[in-house]
């Protein structure tokens, strides 16, 4: 079975620092891999996705994330954070079956932006 | 808006009794998913619909259940509550088997 792992369960920091949100996935066949936003009392909304390409993909509000093969991460990074950026955050890897893709989610970041 | 509704957003019901939640998957989207996010056990898969035929079971209790009709709309019932069973319901729907689910804003049971 497939496994996703955040490795930070919290992660506070000072508005405008960087900050990274760690994801590792095990699989040894291909996957697309998704981040996922949660703000408070909301559904999780579509961040930004690997599919195929370009290992570095980016989402409209200024966050990023580059798929690792060799190190089956995923990583989401955002050079300046904002107070509404302060949200819970999934990361999520799609594998293919014979059934239809299989979603795995993480338990999830949550970060919090500090004035 | 993601274009997944579920209703209703919020439901007070007691041990013992059976609810049902409700599904409308985005226009064209054929799957349907069932994930339940409690504060202890975080996101957990249910169960996914495709096209009216379950496709893939997840951590789904046998006193929950779930269809997908004609018009592509899910239901997820829930038997026999315990306190343990509150939580935020989400139906997620992608096109096929969707390399991108889309999420709705969820259903919060609380059971008293």
């Amino acid at each position: 079975a497939q496994s996703v792992t955040q490795l930070d369960s919290q992660v506070p920091v000072f508005e405008e620092a960087p900050v990274e949100l760690r994801c590792n996935y095990s699989s040894s066949v291909s996957v697309y891999l998704f981040w996922y936003v949660q703000y408070p009392n909301q559904g999780l909304q579509l961040l930004l996705k690997y599919l195929s390409g370009s290992t570095l993909v980016e989402s409209i509000n200024g966050f990023e994330a580059e798929f690792n093969k060799s190190q089956t991460s995923f990583h989401l990074r955002k050079p300046s954070v904002h107070i509404s950026d302060t949200a819970e955050y999934f990361c999520a890897v799609s594998r293919k079956t014979n059934t239809g893709n299989q979603f795995y989610f993480g338990t999830g970041t949550s970060l919090t932006v500090i004035p | 808006d993601s274009g997944v509704t579920q209703t209703p957003k919020h439901l007070i019901t007691a041990t013992g009794q059976r609810v049902t939640l409700r599904c409308s998957p985005r226009s064209g989207d054929l799957s349907v998913y069932w994930y339940q996010q409690s504060l202890d056990q975080g996101l957990q898969f249910l169960i996914q619909y495709y096209n009216g035929e379950e496709r893939a079971k997840g951590n789904i209790l046998e006193r929950f259940s779930a269809q997908q009709f004609p018009d592509l709309h899910s239901e997820l019932n829930l038997s026999s509550l315990e306190l343990g069973d509150s939580a935020l319901y989400f139906c997620a729907s992608s096109v096929g088997g969707g390399d991108t689910i889309y999420f709705g804003e969820g259903s919060w049971l609380t059971v008293v």
